[in-house]
């Protein structure tokens, strides 16, 4: 079946600071999306972008589906921003594959 | 409101009691999803459906079952609770080509 990787495994940014997560597949996919857990266990649908780039207020991000990857930004991190962010791929509905997550923590 | 809700949002339950969680959601999808995430883990789908007739196991279906009573909402049931179905547990659904998934804010069961 399809590997995901996320790097890194933990990432701990001052308030204000950027980032950048990636998020490596090993085979083709139709599907990608991310999703934000909040401290509280809440997943957020952050995206569906299975290519190209989107962008969404500070946050946005980049699937280059023909190199296998994808990048999620964050710029000018907030406290809110802390949290899980998970990389899902594969050709969508139950045949959803999530990497293991990025976590993220953002000191004020 | 919420567009996919879970009840309970939290419960503790001994060893070897039955435990029903429950889900409804009002965004009108056919596909519902039940999903265990444990600490430090992704998550892992337990069960799908894609109609109310259409029910399918998935990668760690063992322990747990399921019921679609309705298109709006589906239940997965601990038949005999053990301590490690200890888990956060997630209902979600999805339209038919399954691009983007929508979430329940989730069910912690602790089984003790």
């Amino acid at each position: 079946g399809i590997q995901v990787e996320q790097s890194p495994p933990d990432l701990i940014l001052q308030e204000g600071a950027n980032s950048t997560l990636r998020c490596n597949f090993s085979d083709s996919v139709n599907n990608l999306q991310w999703f934000h857990q909040n401290p509280w266990g809440q997943l957020i649908n952050l995206f569906y972008i299975p290519s190209g780039t989107k962008q969404n207020g500070r946050l946005s991000a980049t699937t280059v589906a023909t190199e296998r990857y994808s990048l999620l930004y964050i710029s000018s991190s907030q406290t809110t921003d802390s949290g899980v962010y998970f990389c899902a791929v594969g050709p969508g509905g139950f045949k959803t594959i999530f990497g293991a997550g990025t976590r993220l923590f953002v000191k004020a | 409101d919420a567009d996919v809700t879970q009840t309970p949002r939290n419960r503790i339950t001994k060893t070897g009691k039955r435990i029903m969680l429950e889900c409804s959601q009002t965004k009108g999808h056919d596909r519902m999803y039940w999903y265990r995430q444990d600490p430090g883990l992704g998550l892992r789908l337990i069960y799908y459906s894609f109609d109310v007739k259409d029910i399918n196991k998935g990668e760690i279906s063992d322990g747990y079952s399921v019921s679609r009573q309705a298109q709006a909402k589906f239940s997965l049931s601990l038949e005999s609770a053990i301590p490690n179905q200890t888990a956060l547990y997630f209902c979600a659904t999805s339209d038919y080509r399954g691009n983007t998934i929508y979430f329940g804010e989730g069910s912690w069961l602790t089984v003790v």
